[in-house]
């Protein structure tokens, strides 16, 4: 089974600061996903990476194969930014694991 | 489009009762999944349906059944609730039969909220 930690567990910022998300994983993967899940409860998928970088507007998203790292950056932050950002790990043959989720608010 | 629909929103059940959770796609997607998330745990599979008339087994699926009605529905039953199975539920579904685990875009309804006394 593959562990999937993510940091920090919660993270409170001010608008405009630049966010750092991280999640490592104890088990090669062949992808890793990063959801958000807003605070009515929807969740949608943000990236599907398995190698280098993609970014889409304000959030970045990178990983490092070798490490088994993965980092969610999100520029200029805004209140509406504020949500629960979760990894999720792609193992094995069908194998899929999620990180418990970083719990963001970015205040006014 | 509606995209992943769920209903209800929330529901409250004493020990012992039975309900159904009810899920539906407009995408035209093969693939369905009921997921479960409690505090401070990730998401878990509790069953999928990779297409019409299939369904398996997914990371905890112990108390629960599920029925693929026709391709847009896809039920989770709890036949007699227990507190332990108070968690908020979601329904996602993708085109292909392995969603996320196969690098395909899953979409989630918006959960339900279920409380076992």
């Amino acid at each position: 089974k593959n562990e999937v930690e993510q940091s920090p567990q919660n993270l409170t910022a001010q608008e405009g600061e630049f966010i750092t998300i991280n999640c490592s994983y104890s088990v090669g993967i062949s992808a890793l996903h990063w959801l958000q899940q807003h605070p009515g409860g929807g969740i949608v998928s943000l990236f599907m990476l398995s190698s280098g970088k993609k970014k889409h507007g304000r959030l970045i998203a990178t990983i490092n194969i070798q490490e088994k790292h993965s980092s969610l950056h999100i520029t200029a932050s805004h209140p509406r930014d504020s949500a629960v950002y979760i990894c999720a790990v792609r193992w094995g043959a069908d194998g899929l694991t999620f990180g418990k989720g970083t719990h963001l608010i970015i205040q006014p | 489009n509606a995209g992943v629909t769920q209903t209800p929103k929330f529901q409250v059940l004493k020990t012992g009762q039975s309900m159904t959770l009810q899920c539906a796609q407009d995408m035209n997607h093969n693939s369905m999944y009921w997921y479960r998330q409690d505090p401070g745990m990730g998401l878990r599979l509790i069953y999928y349906s990779a297409s019409e008339g299939t369904t398996d087994k997914g990371e905890v699926p112990n108390g629960y059944n599920v029925s693929r009605l026709n391709k847009r529905e896809f039920s989770l039953r709890l036949e007699s609730a227990a507190p332990s199975q108070t968690s908020v539920y979601f329904c996602a579904s993708s085109e292909s039969v392995r969603g996320l685990a196969g690098g395909d875009t899953q979409y989630f309804g918006p959960g339900t909220r279920l409380t076992v006394l």
